[in-house]
């Protein structure tokens, strides 16, 4: 069992609705969560950590953290052309020095 | 947020040579450095943890003498890819993170290596 497990998509949703993309990992003892963002050819961007069980939103993000069930997901809403990207959903190793375990990501694709 | 900034952003060498891609903390000092590894279509593999002033922690799979880390100073690591191999092309990213901040991981803008 992978560590960090994506669905590779890709994701298709039309422009304006809600695109969720979801992620789990093994360690219970994982503490941190985070999604980043990459575009072709890129470095990879933060969109969104999350600490806590429950949902966070920033703008049109909201990440959601279960971890009872050890599940993270991200939702978008209002989908744009421009969120057209590979999502990358990453662990904090439970040691917290900054290592990361990411996950294959998920590629979504919003059509205009 | 904080900057990681990475060089050089291409690069492209002939088999047998060795390339340094250098990557630097502009605003903090990060007593630990992580590089990456990515190639196409595949997600960020950790490649090694670089500590400053001691060495570098290796993941398992990667050779050490081959992909060599130097993290001299609180804003510097090095990965030097010696007698490098059309496998061994890939895009390289570091990260970094500040210690005076959150978990967050501030990443530079990865090296595309190709090796012909």
């Amino acid at each position: 069992q992978k560590e960090v497990e994506q669905n590779s998509g890709p994701l298709s949703v039309p422009e304006g609705a809600i695109a969720s993309l979801n992620c789990t990992y093994s360690d219970r003892g994982s503490q941190s969560f985070f999604w980043y963002r990459q575009y072709s050819g890129k470095s990879p961007e933060l969109i969104m950590f999350i600490y806590s069980n429950g949902d966070k939103e920033d703008g049109r993000f909201t990440a959601q953290l279960n971890k009872a069930s050890q599940y993270v997901s991200l939702l978008i809403r209002d989908s744009q052309p421009s969120d057209s990207a590979t999502y990358l959903c990453a662990v904090n190793a439970p040691s917290n020095t900054g290592k990361l375990i990411f996950g294959q990501g998920t590629t979504l694709q919003v059509k205009p | 947020g904080a900057v990681v900034s990475q060089h050089p952003s291409r690069v492209i060498c002939k088999s047998g040579t060795s390339v340094k891609i250098e990557c630097r903390s502009l605003d903090f000092q990060a007593t630990t450095m992580f590089w990456y590894r990515q190639f196409p279509k595949q997600s960020l593999m950790l490649m090694a943890t670089s500590n400053e002033g001691s060495k570098a922690t290796y993941e398992q799979g990667v050779e050490k003498d081959k992909f060599l880390i130097n993290h001299a100073s609180l804003t510097l690591s090095t990965l030097t890819v010696t007698s490098a191999h059309p496998e061994d092309s890939s895009f390289y990213i570091c990260s970094a993170r500040d210690p005076g901040g959150t978990t967050e991981a501030f990443f530079g803008q990865g090296t595309r290596l190709t090796v012909v």
